[in-house]
């Protein structure tokens, strides 16, 4: 049973285009939401991440919204560069658990 | 310091062999975790631990076989490893388990079983 369920599989944009992921989830006691970054043949780097008590969280060109209600989440690259392609993965966690990974996001800009 | 230093960086082995994956962090983390991951797939959970305690083992077969000698080191040991097997194998801590805050990942050890 997929615990987080993310969309798109794979996404192209135009270089200086806004790139969107979406995740969504069921577990209502998940209260911390990382984006992670992963380059081939790397490790998955912490990009942003958010706690269910703000709507919104921006840390340069990355942004995470959070709806609640809804259960989802999603991450904005704003003017998005080629350097941004690689693979996305969010992710969910609460207190007394593993963190559950989202299936993952290809990200391909073009110059 | 913010790594997770993982080694070697590529192994090939062979069905028959023993080998060791390691990994060593110095941020003090007390959780430590081992993750597979098959390309263009989210990484999984292999095993936990907790103040060097094994608190997680997500089924793995016990041809993988994990160490914790200290808060710093964890170890793989694999043994009689099939080809399904080859894959990114991830390191990763975070400063307390049961965990709700960042986990650092380290660059993996790309395993490949002939």
């Amino acid at each position: 049973q997929q615990q987080v369920k993310q969309s798109p599989q794979s996404l192209i944009v135009q270089k200086g285009g806004i790139s969107i992921i979406n995740c969504a989830y069921e577990n209502t006691a998940f209260d911390y939401f990382p984006w992670y970054q992963q380059f081939p043949g790397k490790g998955p780097a912490l990009l942003i991440a958010i706690r269910p008590d703000v709507s919104e969280k921006k840390e340069g060109r990355f942004t995470i919204s959070f709806n609640k209600s809804a259960k989802q989440f999603s991450l904005h690259i704003m003017d998005s560069q080629p350097g941004d392609s690689a693979t996305y993965f969010c992710a969910a966690s609460h207190t007394g658990n593993q963190f559950y990974f989202g299936t993952g996001t290809s990200l391909t800009v073009i110059p | 310091d913010t790594e997770v230093t993982q080694t070697p960086k590529h192994l090939v082995m062979g069905m028959t062999n023993k080998k060791s994956l390691k990994c060593e962090q110095h941020m003090g983390h007390r959780a430590m975790y081992w993750y597979k991951q098959k390309a263009k797939k989210p990484p999984e959970l292999m095993f936990v631990y907790s103040y060097e305690k094994l608190s997680i083992n997500e089924s793995v077969p016990s041809r993988f076989s994990p160490e914790c000698p200290n808060s710093s080191l964890l170890n793989l040991h694999l043994h009689a490893l099939q080809p399904e097997d080859s894959a990114l194998y991830l390191c990763a801590s975070s400063q307390e388990f049961p965990v709700n805050t960042e986990a650092f990942f380290g660059q993996g050890t790309r395993l490949t079983v002939v």
